[in-house]
């Protein structure tokens, strides 16, 4: 049973616009939630994480939502840039970031120029 | 944040067969993760790798299939033994972030084909 979930598997956006990417968990035992972004052959590399005790938070053109009576999570990323082109991975952690992570399958966003 | 290598980065072996995936980060971290990402799958977590202590496995990892060493605070291996077609994936090590310990930081991944 997938505990963490990218009901999106593809996104694609006009560059300049805003690209949101969604996220849905189930184990209510999650407290931080991060966001890593992925381009072929290399690794994940983080982008931006939230505890549960926040709602926001914000770094540079990045912002992740988290909403957790409904136990999703969105990464609007605005303005889009061609080079944001990748694969974007949501996951979960119950004891912070340095803990077993629980990864959503990805979602592929390709900004168009 | 860390800089981290794998070796290989990738390989094509044959069933029946070991490798062994080697993880050097260029600082000291207590906590080293093995993650393996099976095609068109998210990345799931095999084990735990801390310094001076076994490995914890996760449900469905078991150590006479991945065994894991971690001789020092700046490198792993995980050996993915016996192999099968099923063992073809992308496997990547990991480790803390040591200054929040709020994220981790991940390796290049070593993308693997069993024939």
């Amino acid at each position: 049973d997938q505990q963490v979930k990218q009901n999106s598997p593809s996104l694609s956006v006009q560059e300049g616009r805003i690209s949101i990417l969604n996220c849905d968990y189930t184990n209510s035992m999650f407290d931080y939630f991060l966001w890593y972004k992925k381009y072929p052959a290399e690794g994940p590399t983080f982008l931006i994480s939230i505890s549960s005790i926040k709602d926001k938070n914000e770094d540079g053109r990045f912002t992740v939502f988290l909403n957790k009576s409904a136990k999703h999570l969105s990464l609007h990323i605005v303005p889009s840039q061609p080079g944001d082109s990748a694969v974007y991975f949501c996951a979960a952690s119950e004891q912070g970031g340095s803990e077993k992570l629980v990864f959503g399958k990805g979602t592929k966003l390709t900004v168009n120029p | 944040s860390a800089v981290i290598s794998q070796k290989p980065s990738r390989d094509i072996c044959q069933r029946g067969t070991s490798l062994t995936i080697q993880c050097q980060v260029d600082s000291q971290v207590t906590m080293m993760f093995w993650y393996r990402q099976q095609p068109g799958q998210s990345l799931t977590l095999i084990a735990t790798a801390n310094q001076g202590s076994e490995a914890t496995y996760e449900s469905g990892f078991v150590i006479d299939k991945f065994p894991i060493s971690r001789p020092n605070l700046t490198f792993s291996t995980l050996t993915v033994s016996n192999m099968s077609p099923e063992d073809s994936s992308i496997y990547l090590c990991s480790v803390e972030d040591r200054g929040s310990q709020e994220t981790q930081y991940f390796g290049p991944g070593t993308r693997l084909l069993v024939l």
